[in-house]
């Protein structure tokens, strides 16, 4: 079965400075990886997705993904945050596809907060 | 196209009463699944439909818990006899098929509050 670890629960970064949060995946199979953003009072959005091809991937607002197998982990980073980018972070992974059925799993969550 | 909404925003019943949420995917979306987000907690599968049938049904899903989409266009997610366990973030997504694995479009979600 398929899961995944947000080690850090919190991350306080303040503005301009770099960041990384970190996931770690558990699967038996090959896995595809997303993480998303939910700002308050609003449901998920993507920022990036890891399929196949480069380990690194680059998403919407500046934000970048590492999948490095051997560590079974694929964390954000993004070199210089902004306070827009307070929100909570989930990190997510799918089995594929099967039966037309994509199950995804989530973390529990980072949530990043930004200081001026 | 204004992506996946969900009705209503936010939803305080009372212990023992019946609420039902809709949800209307993205327009050309076949596959409809519903979440619940609890606090401190990412996003757990209650469901999935590919266009009208009902393909998959997590065990979260109590028998107090029936979700329908007629004709593979919106979606209602009824819960009977609330308890406070349900108050919780349910969230709805939708994606296209014939992508193989791809991203899932988020509503905002029903919060449901069981006094």
């Amino acid at each position: 079965a398929q899961s995944v670890t947000q080690l850090d629960s919190q991350v306080p970064v303040f503005e301009e400075a770099p960041v990384e949060l970190r996931c770690n995946y558990s699967s038996s199979v090959s896995v595809y990886l997303f993480w998303y953003v939910q700002y308050p009072n609003q449901g998920l959005q993507l920022l990036l997705k890891y399929l196949s091809g480069s380990t690194l991937v680059k998403g919407i607002n500046g934000f970048e993904a590492e999948f490095n197998k051997s560590q079974t982990s694929f964390h954000l980073r993004k070199p210089s945050v902004h306070i827009s980018d307070t929100a909570e972070y989930f990190c997510a992974v799918s089995e594929g596809v099967s039966g037309g059925y994509q199950k995804v799993t989530f973390g529990t969550g980072t949530k990043l907060q930004v200081i001026p | 196209d204004t992506g996946v909404s969900q009705d209503p925003r936010h939803k305080i019943t009372k212990r023992g009463q019946n609420v039902t949420f809709r949800c209307d995917p993205i327009s050309e979306h076949n596959r409809l699944y519903w979440y619940r987000q609890t606090l401190g907690q990412g996003p757990e599968f209650l469901t999935y439909f590919q266009n009208e049938a009902q393909l998959e049904k997590s065990r979260l899903l109590s028998d107090r818990f029936s979700a329908e989409r007629p004709k593979g266009s919106f979606s209602t997610l009824e819960i009977q006899r609330t308890e406070q366990g349900d108050s919780a973030m349910y969230l709805c997504a939708s994606s296209p098929i014939g992508t193989g694995v791809g991203e899932q479009y988020f509503g905002p979600g029903t919060r449901l509050t069981v006094t």
